[in-house]
């Protein structure tokens, strides 16, 4: 079945530390997205990519960083300069931007500090 | 600034109809989408509006004006399967995403 997975789905970080969360998709979608959900928010919009080795950022990149050497997968890194990154991570993906389709989400990542 | 209200939580009981609403303020318009999202789950997508009127899904329709900058998603037969978050989007002129913060949706017996 195709999919988006995300891994781990929980996550804990310590002070100073990074850490990567991983998410890979195989519908052969050319947009892939990563969303912040906190409660009582909508879903913040942190970096999105729209082709290979090209990415931009959203409202909230600060504090993150992504890549995309491949169209199966985008992965998020929460570096130490984030202060307040417990939250649910989603990865999501869509056909061609600049269309108006569905996004795909994974099952998300829950991100707590230790 | 862009801008999507919704109810924070709304309740119900089961096997009568709920209507959701969401008004909305962006930069453009291309487009209205609602997701269902269970408790610790991922939002799946439930419906498409981009030309005014009704769109009906099964129990589920959902209904757009454009010049009022307002939807609604209406639940039809409610089942405690629907007890959820229902979550607004609006794809704004340059195709991002602006959601809205849910609606919470509590069946009761």
């Amino acid at each position: 079945d195709g999919g988006i997975t995300q891994s781990p789905k929980y996550l804990f970080r310590k002070e100073g530390q990074n850490v990567t969360l991983s998410c890979e998709q195989n519908l052969n979608h050319d947009a892939m997205y990563w969303y912040r959900q906190d409660p009582g928010q909508g879903l913040r919009l942190i970096y999105y990519s729209q082709i290979v080795n090209d990415f931009q950022k959203g409202d909230i990149a600060e504090g993150y960083s992504v890549s995309r050497e491949k169209k199966e997968s985008f992965p998020l890194t929460v570096t130490s300069a984030q202060k307040n990154p417990t939250a649910f991570y989603l990865c999501a993906s869509s056909t061609l931007t600049g269309e108006s389709q569905p996004q795909h989400f994974g099952d998300g990542t829950r991100l707590s500090i230790l | 600034g862009q801008n999507i209200d919704q109810p924070t939580e709304m309740t119900a009981t089961e096997g009568a109809i709920v209507q959701i609403n969401c008004t909305y303020q962006t930069s453009g318009f291309n487009g209205l989408f609602w997701y269902q999202q269970h408790a610790g789950e991922a939002p799946t997508f439930l419906s498409y509006n981009v030309l005014d009127g009704l769109e009906e899904k099964g129990r589920f329709s959902s209904f757009l004006s454009r010049s009022k900058g307002y939807s609604y998603l209406l639940l039809k037969e409610l089942q405690m399967k629907d007890s959820a978050s229902y979550l607004c989007a609006v794809m704004d002129s340059n195709y991002q995403l602006i959601w809205g913060a849910g609606t919470k949706l509590i069946i009761k017996p």
